[in-house]
């Protein structure tokens, strides 16, 4: 049963970057059916899709982040991740990782939440 | 980018009633569109995709339709248990990914 679990800070200064890492089980990262997600959501707002990367390293962003975020992946660890340069507290968010097909919906990881203090 | 929109922003509703919710989309998606029912502190969960297919689990009571631009969940005998922010997301055209701001449904 596949498994996505989201680690790293809980809090960053802002002007830092914020790092998460996506660790996944019970199936390969490696994979060439599926993209690897990072959604987050702000507390009491809606879902916000950040971008998504596939194995070989192939990524999209939100036009609204794409000069602050990257992602890579590592097949050897079966993980992928998240930067995010320049943090504000509207950065604040739970951030989630998922996986998805390219037309096909998300499984979720359960999120972590982190705040961005000034 | 498509914009999805959902309506109403909240809907209450006796237990034992039917809730109807809708999302609109800004182009049409044919029906690659998905459902997600969220409780507060949890991730989102599947509910529907490929806008009529339920995900493994998910109770016969929740039932999608729609195609193009136009999509309704519908949960025909409320419980307890589904009072919660129900979001729909699209992914007939990305980048972006996009998802509708979300219809809480809450208790009557």
């Amino acid at each position: 049963q596949l498994q996505l679990l989201e680690s790293g800070p809980g809090l960053v200064k802002a002007s830092e970057t914020l790092s998460l890492i996506c660790t996944v089980s019970g199936g390969p990262v490696r994979s060439s059916t599926y993209y690897w997600g990072w959604i987050r959501q702000p507390p009491g707002k809606g879902l916000e899709w950040i971008g998504s990367i596939d194995y070989t390293g192939s990524a999209y962003y939100d036009s609204s982040l794409k000069s602050r975020v990257s992602m890579s992946v590592d097949t050897s660890k079966n993980q992928f991740s998240l930067r995010l340069t320049s943090v504000t507290e509207v950065d604040t968010a739970v951030y989630y990782c998922a996986r998805h097909p390219d037309y096909g919906a998300m499984s979720w990881g359960q999120g972590t939440v982190v705040t961005v203090s000034s | 980018e498509i914009v999805m929109t959902q309506s109403p922003a909240t809907l209450s509703v006796s237990p034992g009633e039917r809730a109807t919710l809708s999302c609109r989309a800004s182009q049409s998606i044919s029906r690659y569109l998905a459902w997600y029912q969220q409780k507060p502190g949890q991730a989102p969960r599947l509910l529907i995709y490929d806008a009529s297919t339920r995900a493994t689990g998910i109770p016969v009571r929740f039932s999608g339709s729609g195609s193009g631009t136009e999509f309704t969940l519908t949960i025909s005998t409320l419980q307890s248990e589904d009072f919660a922010v129900y979001y729909c997301q699209q992914y007939n055209d990305w980048p972006p990914l996009t998802f509708g701001g979300g219809t809480k449904v809450e208790i009557k």
